[in-house]
């Protein structure tokens, strides 16, 4: 089982769509959550961290479910710029490495 | 503001060819990594070093060295190129002070390797 499982996708939403992506993580260890951005033949990008007790910013919310081993990312009111891929990344508290995922795909359609 | 900045942009080699990809970052931070990503597999960790004279194998280190030449510069370097190595890399920094704001990776715009 790989460390961080994220769903590929593609996930086509039409523009104004909500859409939500889940991150399965297996080592209940890890302590740092986030979501990356990563545009096509470009970097990773930090789009958000992701609290215990969950965070919005504008169109975006995160979601931690430690129990459940899981974070999520719920886009609002979709727009064209918000195709990507969204990476997942987790890391455990006194290491200094990171788990990313292999990413979900997203296409905003006109 | 620079951040981490690469060096090559893109690359072709041939087989058994030697190279170094550079990377300096003027954020200060303590951490910087190496990353490989390939189609369908993510970014993997091929070396790291937590601060200014140390380094570490991350997944995926065969193949490759690397340098922390000081607190701004890690450079990676193949050997003897081969074609499994065609890849793209990213090298990343990171503050790591604790905190969560400081445990943000910050990433360079990439090495496109390709190995004939």
């Amino acid at each position: 089982r790989k460390e961080v499982e994220q769903d590929p996708g593609p996930f086509n939403v039409p523009e104004g769509a909500t859409v939500a992506f889940n991150c399965t993580y297996s080592n209940s260890a890890s302590q740092s959550f986030f979501w990356y951005r990563q545009d096509c033949r470009k970097e990773p990008k930090l789009l958000m961290s992701v609290y215990s007790s969950g965070n919005e910013d504008g169109r975006f919310t995160a979601q931690l479910n430690r129990a459940s081993q899981y974070i999520s990312l719920l886009i609002r009111d979709s727009k064209l710029s918000d195709s990507a891929t969204y990476l997942c990344v987790v890391s455990s508290q006194g290491t200094y490495k990171y788990i990313f995922g292999t990413g979900t795909r997203l296409k905003v359609l006109a | 503001n620079a951040g981490v900045t690469q060096t090559p942009k893109f690359q072709v080699l041939k087989t058994g060819q030697s190279m170094t990809l550079q990377c300096a970052q003027d954020m200060n931070h303590n951490s910087m990594y190496w990353y490989r990503q390939d189609p369908g597999m993510g970014l993997r960790l091929i070396y790291y070093s937590a601060s200014e004279g140390t380094t570490d194998k991350g997944e995926v280190p065969n193949g490759y060295n690397v340098s922390r030449l000081n607190k701004r510069e890690f450079s990676l370097r193949l050997e003897s190129a081969a074609p499994s190595q065609t890849s793209v890399y990213f090298c990343a920094s990171r503050l790591q002070t604790g905190g969560l704001a400081k445990n943000i990776q910050y990433f360079g715009a990439g090495t496109r390797l390709s190995v004939l």
